[in-house]
């Protein structure tokens, strides 16, 4: 069965630094890989997502995510972080074919202070 | 161009009431997901429906709860007899019927149950 660890589960970090959330999956192929964001009391938005090719993923508001077999991770990363994107973030994991069944790590939270 | 529809966005039951959650999925989505998030818990899969099908539902629980996804009318998920384990935040998602390659989800806003 798939599964997705994200070991942090709150992270704080000042503005402007550069951010790194961890996120590591299991699961018997390559599999395809999200990074969502959830903002307090709001749905779920997709930042990026990994099929295949290109291991370096880039998504919405300036993050990036690294696809890295042998390390089965898929870190998410933003070079400089703004005060809106304190949020939770949501690695995901899903099978390369066939039925689209989507498994979530338990999230990180993501502190922004000035 | 709307996205996901949930409602009501807030709802409050006594406990022993029933609870209806809606979803209407995004123009041209035939695929919808149900999840439930837990307070300080990630998104917990529980049933995944195409029209008139229920596809998976490994997630849900075995008693008072059900989900249907009519030909016509939105998703509904329905959990009988709440008990106050049952607040939570539940998530609809939809996607398009595209086979072999799962684009990711576009989610709703979500429905806060809380039992009182």
């Amino acid at each position: 069965a798939q599964s997705v660890t994200q070991p942090d589960i709150h992270i704080t970090v000042s503005e402007g630094a550069s951010l790194e959330l961890r996120c590591n999956y299991s699961y018997g192929a390559t599999p395809y890989l999200f990074w969502y964001v959830q903002s307090p009391g709001q749905g779920l938005q997709l930042l990026l997502k990994y099929f295949s090719g290109d291991t370096l993923v880039q998504g919405i508001k300036g993050f990036e995510a690294e696809f890295k077999r042998s390390q089965s991770s898929f870190n998410l990363r933003k070079p400089s972080v703004h005060w809106s994107d304190a949020a939770e973030y949501f690695c995901a994991v899903a099978p390369s074919g066939g039925y689209q069944k989507v498994t979530f790590g338990t999230g990180t939270k993501l502190q922004v202070i000035p | 161009n709307a996205g996901v529809m949930q409602n009501p966005r807030h709802l409050v039951r006594r406990r022993g009431q029933e609870a209806r959650l809606r979803c209407s999925p995004m123009k041209g989505h035939s695929h919808v997901y149900w999840y439930r998030q837990l307070p300080e818990e990630g998104l917990k899969f529980m049933v995944y429906l195409q029209k008139e099908n229920i596809i998976d539902e490994s997630g849900m629980p075995k008693e008072r709860f059900s989900a249907e996804f009519p030909k016509e009318g939105p998703s509904i998920l329905r959990i009988q007899q709440v008990v106050r384990g049952d607040s939570a935040a539940y998530f609809c998602a939809s996607s398009p019927p595209v086979e072999g390659r799962s684009d990711g989800y576009t989610f709703g806003s979500g429905t806060r149950l809380t039992v009182v």
